[in-house]
């Protein structure tokens, strides 16, 4: 079985320029994550996809992040502006609807802000 | 979801048991206890989770003391490869996880 795939692995970008990150998770698996993860820090929810709808994004920045899972299937996180605070390690995570809780994690993309 | 409490580091000499503590003294009785561990560069990797009830898999067992405050994580015959940061978290009926820092497990020769 596929892991929850990402992309980029790493991006360098100077401070008020955009980026967007892409997720692919496991087949069949309804309910999509993305974290964020600051050096030193465990993983911070940013917003949670059931299908293409949003369940949970009161931890992510509105003015500046956006997030879109558009046929319930790939996302992609973005930033714009990004500022030096954003460098961090995003992460994907999908988990299969159902009584099972478990998130499977993609390697993250590591974004340094310079 | 009720806090939880680990400590920062841990070191474990190869091949023997790992006893990764935790404790989350306000867990409420609809909430369970989550292991998780993340390797250096990759992202975090489900270990086990139980409500009551002590839980064994391939990976690990979980013990949870009788009043669930707090709970174990153990590792039978720590290898190298186990060198991660443990997170332990307690989920109540939203299926978000949040992470604290986690403990930071160093197995060495």
């Amino acid at each position: 079985e596929a892991g929850v795939a990402q992309s980029p692995r790493y991006k360098i970008i100077e401070k008020r320029q955009s980026v967007a990150f892409w997720c692919n998770p496991i087949s069949g698996h309804a309910t999509l994550y993305w974290y964020q993860q600051i050096l030193g820090q465990g993983p911070k929810l940013l917003i949670q996809f059931q299908n293409n709808g949003v369940v949970d994004d009161s931890q992510l920045p509105k003015d500046r992040f956006s997030a879109e899972r558009l046929k319930g299937v790939d996302s992609t996180l973005k930033i714009q502006p990004a500022k030096l605070e954003d460098s961090a390690v995003y992460l994907c995570a999908s988990r299969l609807t159902g009584s099972s809780y478990e998130q499977y994690f993609g390697p993250g993309t590591r974004l340094t802000v310079t | 979801d009720a806090k939880t409490t680990q400590p920062t580091s841990m070191d474990c000499a190869e091949g023997r048991a790992a006893n990764l503590p935790c404790n989350h003294s306000t867990i409420s009785g609809n909430e369970y206890v989550y292991w998780y561990r993340q390797i250096h560069s990759q992202g975090p990797q489900y270990i086990i989770h139980g409500l009551k009830n002590n839980e064994t898999n391939e990976m690990a067992s979980l013990i949870i003391t009788e009043d669930r405050k707090s709970s174990t994580l153990i590792l039978p015959h720590a290898t190298l490869r186990d060198t991660a940061v443990y997170y332990c978290i307690v989920r109540g009926t939203a299926s978000k996880l949040t992470f604290g820092t986690g403990t930071r497990l160093q197995v060495t020769l």
